[in-house]
């Protein structure tokens, strides 16, 4: 089965700096998707940016870009010229095709003026 | 066009009662998925539907909990005599398999269902 981790329960960055938010997975497929979703208090769950993993080229979406090392596992996100708006949950998320999203337990990020 | 919309937005209930949550997905989205968010647990996976049947509801956690989808559109998300342990928020998404959205979720904003 997959797992997702994401190790840092809380993080905070002040506004107009760079933060990075870091997600590890397991699994033996080779085939996937991965995702961050960030969710406000308003509930919402909000798509973030998405990496397939037969693609080598990092995502990137406007502000936010990932660094994706398929061969660590590794699935961080970077939050460029952080804004308050940027405050939120922010989970990730692995999917093989057409399937489930399993969750990491999710990054708490306060956003500073 | 219009995002996922799930029905209530809130619901308060009794130990014992049943509860039906609705989800209207994305039009023309084939694809439909429940998950449960809850303090303890976390985000979990309960059921997805593919047209108007249901490949993998393995993550329903018990038999008082069932789900339909009807017309490939809207689904109901049913629990039976509720317990206090099924306080949690429900949240549905569905996925198209369009060129520029493959597999790709999009949330609804969820149903807080509270059990007294």
């Amino acid at each position: 089965a997959q797992t997702v981790t994401q190790s840092q329960p809380e993080m905070s960055v002040q506004e107009a700096e760079t933060v990075t938010l870091s997600c590890t997975y397991d699994t033996s497929e080779n085939n996937y998707y991965l995702f961050w979703y960030k969710q406000p208090p308003s509930r919402q769950m909000i798509l973030v940016i998405r990496q397939e993993a037969y693609k080598q080229q990092n995502a990137t979406e406007n502000r936010f870009s990932v660094n994706f090392q398929k061969a660590a596992k590794s699935f961080s996100l970077k939050i460029s010229d952080s804004q308050l708006g940027d405050t939120a949950m922010y989970f990730c998320a692995f999917m093989n095709y057409g399937n489930k999203l399993v969750f990491g337990a999710g990054t708490i990020l306060r956003v500073k003026s | 066009g219009a995002g996922v919309s799930q029905s209530p937005s809130n619901k308060v209930t009794e130990k014992g009662k049943d509860v039906e949550l609705r989800c209207d997905p994305i039009s023309g989205h084939t694809a439909l998925y429940w998950y449960r968010q809850s303090l303890g647990q976390g985000l979990e996976f309960l059921i997805y539907f593919q047209g108007n049947s249901a490949p993998d509801k393995s993550g329903l956690p018990s038999d008082r909990f069932s789900a339909e989808r009807t017309g490939g559109s809207v689904s109901t998300l049913t629990i039976q005599r509720t317990q206090q342990e099924d306080s949690a928020v429900y949240l549905c998404a569905s996925s198209g398999r369009d060129r520029t959205s493959t597999d790709t979720q999009y949330f609804g904003p969820g149903t807080r269902l509270t059990v007294l």
